[in-house]
């Protein structure tokens, strides 16, 4: 089962917006609007920000919206701030095998 | 506020079976709206889905794992399992607990995570 591809990296300034994205096949990305991002501050637990493609949990800042383009799903961060340094995750529902699910390798993003 | 915790040894030998408990506060493991699962992050590296349960007991595995893994559910104590036999230094990680939405690819509460190390 092969996890989803992610940039290894990104990088951004203070208030500018970035896009970090996800590329899987049609049997998890682009055929179920299943994908979901997390972030994940050192040692510490993953945080929902997006699910089911682009709703935005509450709490969660407006900055971040999600998207989907075939068997490509996008995470953008507008506004960027020095708190959004962080791994982000995608993940989604994929029916190669059994039913399960599938992460993407991890993106660090860097705030300049 | 539905939280979850994480429990078990801290240090498995290789070959030995590891288990973790997952103890759900604040609300019912017995609800039909989730499933409840296990995921892990070996040191340095990203997350892996390890298989999930609902409440009824069905059960899902990621295929790499299946053969070594079994999830259990104690509703009567508001808890599940995780077994996974046969471990190696492969296995070292720190392993969460997690809700996702039944019909839905969010999980949305997550445990802390706790360290599980394989070494003789």
């Amino acid at each position: 089962q092969s996890a989803l591809t992610q940039p290894a990296s990104v990088s951004g300034s203070p208030g500018q917006s970035i896009t970090i994205s996800c590329t899987g096949t049609s049997s998890d990305v682009g055929g179920y609007n299943y994908v979901s991002w997390y972030q994940q501050h050192p040692g510490k637990a993953p945080k929902l920000m997006i699910y089911d493609v682009s709703n935005r949990p509450s709490g969660v800042s407006n900055r971040f919206s999600g998207s989907k383009s075939g068997n490509t799903a996008s995470l953008t961060i507008s506004g960027l701030q020095a708190e959004d340094e962080a791994d982000y995750y995608c993940s989604s529902y994929t029916s190669s095998s059994t039913p399960n699910w599938v992460f993407g390798g991890g993106t660090k993003l860097t705030v300049l | 506020q539905l939280q979850l915790q994480e429990s078990g040894p801290g240090l498995v030998k290789p070959s030995e079976t590891l288990s973790l408990t997952c103890t759900v506060s604040g609300g019912s493991i017995s609800s039909s709206s989730y499933y409840w699962g296990w995921i892990r992050q070996p040191p340095g590296k990203g997350l892996e889905w390890i298989g999930s349960i609902y409440y009824s007991g069905s059960t899902y595995y990621n295929p790499s794992l299946k053969s070594r893994v079994t999830i259990s559910v104690d509703t009567s104590k508001n808890q599940f399992s995780l077994k996974l036999s046969s471990v190696t230094a492969a296995d070292t990680a720190v392993y969460y607990c997690a809700r996702r939405g039944y019909g839905s690819g969010r999980v949305d509460v997550w445990g802390q995570g706790t360290t599980v190390t394989v070494s003789s």
